[in-house]
């Protein structure tokens, strides 16, 4: 069974830039979480899916983070613009609902 | 508000140690803890999962404890190995109902020396 994957894996910018981060969770997990890990902290849920509708994005700063889930599968994750302190690592987890999560490799981004 | 902490932030051991981390939460009305584990550039793995209504589990030389009513868990690590270096992240699963939105610790770093 493959695992969550995201791409990509490291990304420097700028800040004021904008970015752009891709999950493809497990096949037939209908459930899909993005989280910030900043370093030295444990993952913070920005946003959680259920198929494509919205669950919880009650932490999600929603002035420059926006996140969709087309179609229920493939998620993408936005900044726009960058602040300094949004470096941070952004995982994605998939599950069935309320099972257990499967975390992807993470995307490691850097706003200098 | 559900906060979750970890104690110590960092452990080092040498090899073959029994050992145990620590976690704490504040606010007892939780559906579900578990640890996971993260290796350095890798995701998080679950490693125990311990229902609200359960005291322990088990998994190899792993055991998690729950003591919902005083808000702690730890997780006991027999006979420690260099492979088991990594970060450990305590996550409680707030609520009634199981809505799959997890609050973690900061995470303790181990550190098994050969």
């Amino acid at each position: 069974e493959a695992g969550v994957a995201q791409s990509p894996r490291y990304k420097i910018i700028e800040k004021r830039q904008s970015v752009a981060f891709w999950c493809n969770p497990i096949s037939g997990h209908a459930t899909l979480y993005w989280y910030q890990q900043i370093l030295g902290q444990g993952p913070k849920l920005l946003i959680q899916f259920q198929n494509n509708g919205v669950v919880d994005d009650s932490q999600l700063p929603k002035d420059r983070f926006s996140a969709e889930r087309l179609k229920g599968v493939d998620s993408t994750l936005k900044i726009q613009p960058a602040k300094l302190e949004d470096s941070a690592v952004y995982l994605c987890a998939s599950s069935w609902w309320g099972e257990t999560q499967y975390f992807g490799p993470g995307t490691r981004l850097l706003v200098l | 508000k559900q906060e979750v902490t970890q104690i110590p932030a960092a452990l080092s051991v040498p090899e073959g140690e029994n050992l145990v981390l620590n976690c704490s939460f504040t606010d007892s009305a939780i559906y579900n803890l578990q640890w996971f584990r993260q290796d350095p550039g890798k995701g998080l793995t679950s490693l125990l999962l311990i229902q609200s209504s359960q005291r322990e589990q088990t998994s190899g030389r792993l055991n998690a404890s729950l003591d919902k009513s005083s808000g702690r868990s730890t997780l006991y690590i027999a006979a420690s190995q260099p492979g088991d270096s990594a970060t450990y992240l305590c996550a409680v699963s707030h609520g009634s109902s199981n809505t799959g939105k997890l609050i973690f610790g900061q995470g303790t770093t181990l550190q098994v020396k050969p």
